[in-house]
């Protein structure tokens, strides 16, 4: 079955950076694209941008660009994102979500990032 | 950018009743590129429906989506104590993906 394992909480402070891990299994990775999702506390969900796993190549939505980079390990199945410049704002619970016709249709589990000084 | 409009914004329904929920999008959303996400506290998201009106597989048939255009709904048809939750509807129509801002589903 799709499984969407995803790295552990992180705490880091302001103007530090952060690499989240998305691990991947049950599906050929390269068949379907990444989506990234995020969600401040007590918020609503926030459509990030995808990576395409066959190219490498990423489209970030309005808000995600500069500090924010998606990127691949095709070799052990993983995608990653990078949040650079940690503001504040950031602190939030991170998913990948495999893209299938477009849509998330298997979400990992979270990674809360907490950036606080 | 499309952005989406959920109503209401909490649903205050009691287990058994049909809850209907409401998505509207400030442009037309072509193909019906539509989808329906489910949110429990503490939980990641699951994909309800997309295509507007497909099941997700293992989806009960209880939920059914519809709609086209600008115009979409999620239906429950009778509520079950699991169904008290947040949906959220996105729109996937162009290369973005934005997501609306919830409905809560909550137990009266």
């Amino acid at each position: 079955q799709v499984q969407l394992v995803q790295s552990g909480s992180e705490l880091r402070k302001p103007g530090a950076s952060v690499k989240i891990s998305c691990k991947a299994s049950g599906y050929t990775f390269t068949n379907s694209g990444m989506n990234w999702v995020r969600q401040a506390p007590g918020q609503g969900l926030e459509w990030m941008g995808w990576i395409n796993t066959n190219t490498g190549n990423p489209t970030y939505a309005q808000g995600f660009t500069g500090r924010f980079v998606f990127s691949l390990d095709t070799s052990v199945n993983t995608a990653y994102l990078q949040i650079s410049s940690l503001k504040a704002e950031d602190t939030a619970v991170y998913y990948c979500a495999r893209r299938v016709l477009s849509v998330c249709d298997s979400w990992g589990q979270g990674t809360l990032v907490t950036v606080s000084s | 950018e499309i952005v989406l409009t959920q109503s209401p914004d909490t649903l205050s329904l009691s287990p058994g009743e049909r809850a209907t929920l409401s998505c509207r999008a400030s442009q037309s959303v072509s193909s019906s590129y539509l989808a329906w996400y489910q949110q429990k506290p503490g939980q990641a998201p699951r994909l309800l429906i997309y295509g507007a009106s497909t099941r997700a597989t293992g989806i009960p048939d209880r939920f059914s989506g519809s709609g086209s255009g600008t115009d979409f709904t999620l239906t429950i048809g009778r509520l079950e104590p699991e169904d008290f939750a947040v949906y959220y509807c996105q729109q996937y129509d162009t290369s973005t993906g934005t997501f609306g801002q919830g409905t809560k589903v909550e137990i009266k």
